[in-house]
């Protein structure tokens, strides 16, 4: 079983709805949960991360944490074109050191 | 402009043609990591460093070599590269220790022939 698991997709949603990508994870010793957004051909940008459980919103952008689930989300509001891209989730504060492990990538495509 | 730099951007070699892949970062950042992206499989870490001369193993290191010897270079180096290693690299530095908030390069793609 790999410690972070994350749908691939392809997720097709029409612009305007609201999108939902999630990861779940089995090491309760993660405690920092990153979202990336990567575009083909490019390198990961980071959209958001948090510290422990909870919800932290920036703009269209809301992840939330649930460490007694092991899950965590990213909620996309008003999806647009733009946003058509692979989000990958990302965990560290392992205690075995500082590793960070990736989900391997939910491709999404918003359709205008 | 803040940015991570990686070179080559495209490498084609043969199987134990040593080779290095150059990561340069301009923030001043303690933290930089290499990782390597395949289909399916997602970004994996192979190696990271917290500091000047503090390098770890990240979770897929054989076959990898890094260095650091100056707080903005951290190169990747592949002693007797094989096909296996195959594979899309991409470099990265954060300022925080946990690696929160990383600037990734913008990729290396090598063909192991």
């Amino acid at each position: 079983q790999k410690e972070v698991e994350q749908d691939p997709g392809p997720l097709s949603v029409p612009e305007g709805a609201i999108v939902s990508l999630n990861c779940t994870y089995s090491n309760s010793a993660f405690q920092y949960f990153m979202w990336y957004r990567q575009y083909s051909r490019k390198g990961p940008e980071l959209l958001m991360y948090t510290y422990s459980s909870g919800n932290k919103e920036d703009g269209r952008f809301t992840a939330q944490v649930d460490k007694s689930s092991k899950y965590i989300s990213l909620f996309i509001r008003d999806s647009q074109p733009s946003d058509s891209a692979t989000y990958l989730c990302a965990m560290s504060g392992d205690t075995g050191g500082f590793k960070t492990i990736f989900g391997a990538g939910t491709r999404l495509f918003v359709k205008a | 402009e803040a940015q991570v730099t990686q070179n080559p951007r495209y490498l084609i070699t043969v199987t134990g043609k040593k080779l290095t892949v150059t990561c340069s970062q301009n923030m001043n950042h303690e933290y930089m990591s290499w990782y390597r992206q395949d289909p399916g499989l997602g970004l994996r870490q192979i190696y990271y460093s917290m500091n000047v001369e503090v390098t770890d193993k990240g979770d897929v290191p054989e076959g990898y070599k890094v260095s650091r010897k100056e707080k903005r270079n951290f190169p990747l180096i592949l002693e007797s590269p094989s096909p296996n290693q195959t594979s899309l690299y991409f470099c990265a530095s954060s300022q925080q220790s946990m690696n929160t908030e990383a600037f990734f390069g913008q990729g290396t793609r090598l063909t192991v022939v």
